[in-house]
């Protein structure tokens, strides 16, 4: 069993449009990262997340600590926002779940 | 700026040989890792270290080694070993508190193949 789920795997979407990406765990953690990895490989730390919300440009996450629950939303996505989504979170050692692949078309 | 640094961004090596892959930051970071990356996978955790001359086995470790002598470097060896060491590797760093990770930064990888 992964410790931590993501959903949806794949997510296509027309540009402009709002996404939503979730994330579930199931171990007692001190932070949840959200990160992003291009075609190219390397991975950039979009949020850290202990609670509540924090927001970026069109970057929103979003963190239910009681659910073991964080959503990433992009608000107008755009063709760069074209990448693999991570959660990641620390628990006694950081747990990856296997990535949401974002595909969005011009 | 600061980062971190992997070097190479391919590595082909022949089967049998051992290889070794570069991590360097300059981020003052006490805390260092390496991940593997296999497609349809999570990351995995191979190595970490969380201050110089000490490293700690992750859940992967087998047919991998480490060294931490300098803060700034924590190179990788792939040995022989390793049954299936054709993969994506990262490198990461943080500052480390016992509950917390802060500054957690990525490297751009090293895509090794073994022909």
């Amino acid at each position: 069993k992964n410790e931590v789920e993501q959903s949806p795997q794949n997510l296509t979407a027309q540009e402009g449009e709002f996404i939503t990406i979730n994330c579930s765990y199931s171990v007692g953690i001190s932070a949840l990262h959200w990160l992003q990895q291009h075609p190219g490989g390397g991975i950039v730390s979009l949020f850290m997340l202990s609670s509540g919300k924090k927001k970026h440009g069109r970057l929103i996450a979003t963190i239910n600590i009681q659910e073991k629950h964080s959503s990433l939303h992009i608000t107008a996505s755009h063709p760069r926002d074209s990448a693999v989504y991570i959660c990641a979170v620390l628990g006694n050692q950081f747990y990856f779940g296997t990535g949401t692949s974002l595909t969005v078309i011009p | 700026d600061g980062g971190i640094t992997q070097s190479p961004k391919y590595l082909f090596r022949k089967e049998g040989q051992n290889v070794t892959l570069s991590c360097e930051q300059n981020l003052n970071h006490d805390a260092m890792y390496w991940y593997r990356q296999d497609p349809g996978q999570g990351l995995r955790l191979i190595y970490y270290s969380q201050i110089v001359n000490d490293f700690q086995k992750g859940d992967i470790a087998e047919g991998y080694s480490v060294s931490r002598e300098k803060k700034e470097s924590f190179p990788l060896t792939v040995t022989s070993a390793q049954k299936n060491p054709t993969a994506f590797y990262l490198c990461a760093s943080s500052s480390w508190t016992p509950h917390s990770a802060y500054g957690y930064t990525f490297g751009s990888g090293t895509r090794l193949t073994v022909v």
